[in-house]
């Protein structure tokens, strides 16, 4: 059974928009969060994360919000840009460094 | 700066037949872990190792064996391969002191027929 969910295969926005990306988890013990981007024929690459102990970190254009008494998880990009066209995967662990749990990810397509 | 790399980046199998995916990363990493990923159902941890000596089992390990005899390399065997086992297999890396950032090679592209 899928411990961390993606609910949307694809996503379209604007350049210059707001891109918001959803996650959802079941398991309670996950206190790590990540998301990773991921260009065709590459491998994924580290975007940003947050640890249970915060509801919200930014980097730049991207911020992540937790919402733990949800289990839901955010990635917002403002404002969205074409390069930002990719897969996003969201990743859960309840002990970094170890067993990572992937959605099945959110293709976003950014529109000049 | 070469990261993480694997080889081949792209194989045909027979069903029977066995191989070996390498994977060597060049950043004195302890952490290091093969994900496979396939459509509908994201990237799933097969195998994972905290440092030279030690692997664990993760999500879907059956059909594969791994052995970490330094920190640089964490091949990947595939014993008996299956047309189940096609797939995009990635090898990852990161540091103990850092572990959430995994360091993701470009992936092999197997087909077994």
């Amino acid at each position: 059974d899928q411990q961390v969910k993606q609910n949307s295969p694809s996503l379209s926005v604007q350049e210059g928009r707001i891109s918001i990306l959803n996650c959802d988890y079941t398991n309670s013990m996950f206190d790590y969060f990540l998301w990773y981007k991921k260009y065709p024929a590459e491998g994924p690459t580290f975007l940003i994360s947050i640890s249970s102990i915060k509801d919200k970190n930014e980097d730049g254009r991207f911020t992540v919000f937790l919402n733990k008494s949800a289990k839901h998880l955010s990635l917002h990009i403002v404002p969205s840009q074409p390069g930002d066209s990719a897969v996003y995967f969201c990743a859960a662990s309840a002990e970094t460094g170890n067993q990572f749990y992937f959605g099945t990810g959110t293709s976003l397509t950014v529109i000049p | 700066n070469a990261g993480v790399t694997q080889t081949p980046k792209f194989q045909v199998l027979k069903t029977g037949q066995s191989m070996t995916l390498q994977c060597a990363q060049d950043m004195n990493h302890e952490y290091m872990s093969w994900y496979r990923q396939d459509p509908g159902m994201g990237l799933r941890l097969i195998h994972y190792s905290v440092g030279a000596g030690i692997t664990d089992q993760g999500e879907v390990p059956n059909g594969y064996n791994v052995s970490r005899s330094t920190t640089e390399d964490f091949p990947l065997r595939l014993l008996s391969a299956a047309p189940s086992q096609t797939s995009v297999y990635f090898c990852a890396s990161s540091s103990y002191r850092d572990g959430e950032k995994l360091f993701f090679g470009s992936g092999t592209q197997l087909s077994v027929l």
